[in-house]
């Protein structure tokens, strides 16, 4: 069963305009990560963040988590056109176990 | 470095044919991980290895086989091909067990008829 729920399921912007994904889970965890997934392409890693931390950047990447909500948020500002894709959260639990994905937020940005 | 490889890239069975699925990472991870995804239901896991040597069920472990056959390669097996296992199966593989990134592969589009 997955551990993580991306909402929206879907989201269509445009171009400049900044997107935000949401990720609720429903156990404790050590880290959540962020992948992307370009169509017919594998996952790629976005960003990792602790259960220790509560924001993390990286270029036009914000992650925030709130471990007493049992959420996470993934903000892309600026959107351009070449980050239409789907984007899935991931979470870890305790040691010993695997990663387990969300069903992911297709994003479309278009010009 | 190549990363994570995977073959073949596409192939099509018949109901009951057996296959192996091929994954190699060039990275030095001690974890590896098989999965598949299906439209609408995210990426599911089917088994992972920890370790060279050790080899655990994932989600949905139900009509597969692995084998880690070294710290480099990790192989997934389907013995009697059903349709409900057509999907595009992902290699991944990590340092270490779910501290870190996962690196993918470019994945295997599977079409059972």
């Amino acid at each position: 069963s997955q551990q993580g729920e991306e909402d929206p399921q879907a989201l269509s912007i445009q171009e400049g305009e900044n997107a935000t994904m949401n990720c609720s889970y429903k156990t404790s965890i050590n880290n959540l990560q962020w992948y992307r997934q370009n169509s017919g392409r594998g996952l790629v890693h976005l960003i990792l963040i602790r259960s220790n931390e509560r924001e993390k950047h990286s270029g036009r990447l914000r992650v925030t988590l709130d471990t007493s909500k049992k959420s996470s948020s993934l903000l892309i500002t600026a959107s351009r056109a070449a980050d239409t894709a789907s984007y899935f959260c991931a979470t870890s639990g305790q040691a010993g176990t695997a990663l387990i994905f969300g069903k992911g937020t297709t994003l479309s940005v278009s010009s | 470095n190549a990363g994570v490889t995977q073959t073949p890239k596409f192939q099509v069975l018949k109901t009951g044919q057996s296959m192996t699925l091929q994954c190699a990472q060039d990275m030095n991870h001690n974890s590896m991980y098989w999965y598949r995804q299906d439209p609408g239901m995210g990426l599911r896991l089917i088994y992972y290895s920890a370790s060279e040597g050790t080899t655990d069920k994932g989600e949905v472990p139900n009509g597969y086989n692995v084998s880690r056959l070294n710290k480099r390669e990790f192989s997934l097996r389907l013995e009697s091909a059903a349709p409900s296992q057509t999907s595009v199966y992902f290699c991944a593989s990590s340092v270490l067990l779910s501290y870190n990134e996962q690196f993918f592969g470019p994945g295997t589009r599977l079409t059972v008829l």
